[in-house]
C-alpha cells in the first residue's frame, strides 16, 4: 500500500514564524502536490513537483515556498505565518507518466496561526 | 478556467436509502474525473476514476457516471450504511498537459447516513 505521512497532524504557531510541513511518501513517486482545504473553498493547489528540485506553482502559491531535495520528500515553507494561512493541509503524490493513476493522500496537517 | 460545483454541499438520509450525489464541471475538455471521500480530520481516499472515454464505473455498492458533454458526473450510492458517513469530493483532471496530473476539486458534499 503506499503510505503518504505528514511530519504533524495539529500545529500552533504565531504570526511571522518561519514554518515547515514536511511530507514523505514511499511508492518512489515522481509527482508530489501540496494543497490547502478551507470551509467551502475546497481543496486549492499550493505547489507541485514532478522531480527532484522541480517545482510548479498551483493556484496560491503567495505566501509560500517549497523544497524537494529528495525524491520521497517533498516540504511546504511558510517563510512568516499569517493568521489567513490557518486552515488544513494535505499532501499527495502520484506516479508520472500514469495518467489514469490517482493521488494518494497524507492524513493532513491543521496549522493555526495565532 | 476549469471550476467544480457539487451540490447539495449536505445530505443526510436514514439507513438502507439508495442516493445520488451531483457534481458539475465548466469545462468539458477533461481527461478524467475522480471521486474521493475523506472522513473527519482525515486525507482523501479514492473511490472511483473514470476516464473520459468512459460512461460510468462501478465499486461494490458505488457508481459513478459521467456525461462529458454535459459536465456532469453522479455518484450513486446503494443501500446506505452508518459507515459511508464521510464528505464526498469529486476531482476532475484537465485534457493531456505537461507537469504531473494537477486536478480541480468540487467544495464536496457532507454525507450523514442516520440509523
Amino acid at each position: 500500500d503506499v503510505k503518504v505521512t505528514q511530519s504533524s497532524r495539529y500545529l500552533v504557531k504565531r504570526t511571522g514564524e518561519k514554518v515547515f510541513l514536511e511530507c514523505v511518501q514511499d511508492m518512489d513517486h515522481e509527482n508530489m502536490f501540496w494543497y490547502r482545504q478551507d470551509p467551502g473553498l475546497g481543496l486549492r493547489l499550493i505547489y507541485f513537483s514532478y522531480d527532484v528540485k522541480m517545482k510548479e506553482k498551483g493556484d496560491i502559491p503567495e505566501g509560500y515556498s517549497v523544497s524537494r531535495e529528495k525524491k520521497e520528500r517533498f516540504s511546504l515553507i511558510l517563510e512568516s505565518a499569517s493568521t489567513n494561512q490557518t486552515s488544513m493541509y494535505l499532501c499527495a503524490s502520484s506516479q508520472r507518466g500514469q495518467l489514469t493513476d490517482t493521488q494518494y493522500f497524507g492524513p493532513g496537517t491543521r496549522l493555526t496561526v495565532l | 478556467k476549469q471550476e467544480v460545483t457539487q451540490i447539495p454541499a449536505a445530505l443526510s438520509v436514514p439507513e438502507g436509502e439508495n442516493l445520488v450525489l451531483n457534481c458539475s464541471f465548466t469545462d468539458s475538455a477533461i481527461y478524467n474525473l475522480q471521486w474521493f471521500r475523506q472522513d473527519p480530520g482525515k486525507g482523501l481516499t479514492s473511490l472511483l476514476l473514470i476516464q473520459s472515454s468512459q460512461r460510468e464505473q462501478t465499486s461494490g455498492r458505488l457508481n459513478a457516471s459521467l456525461d462529458k458533454s454535459s459536465g456532469r458526473s453522479t455518484l450513486y450510492i446503494a443501500a446506505s450504511q452508518p459507515g459511508d458517513s464521510a464528505t464526498y469530493l469529486c476531482a476532475v483532471r484537465p485534457g493531456l498537459t505537461g507537469g504531473g496530473n494537477k486536478l480541480t476539486f468540487g467544495t464536496g458534499t457532507q454525507l450523514k447516513v442516520e440509523l
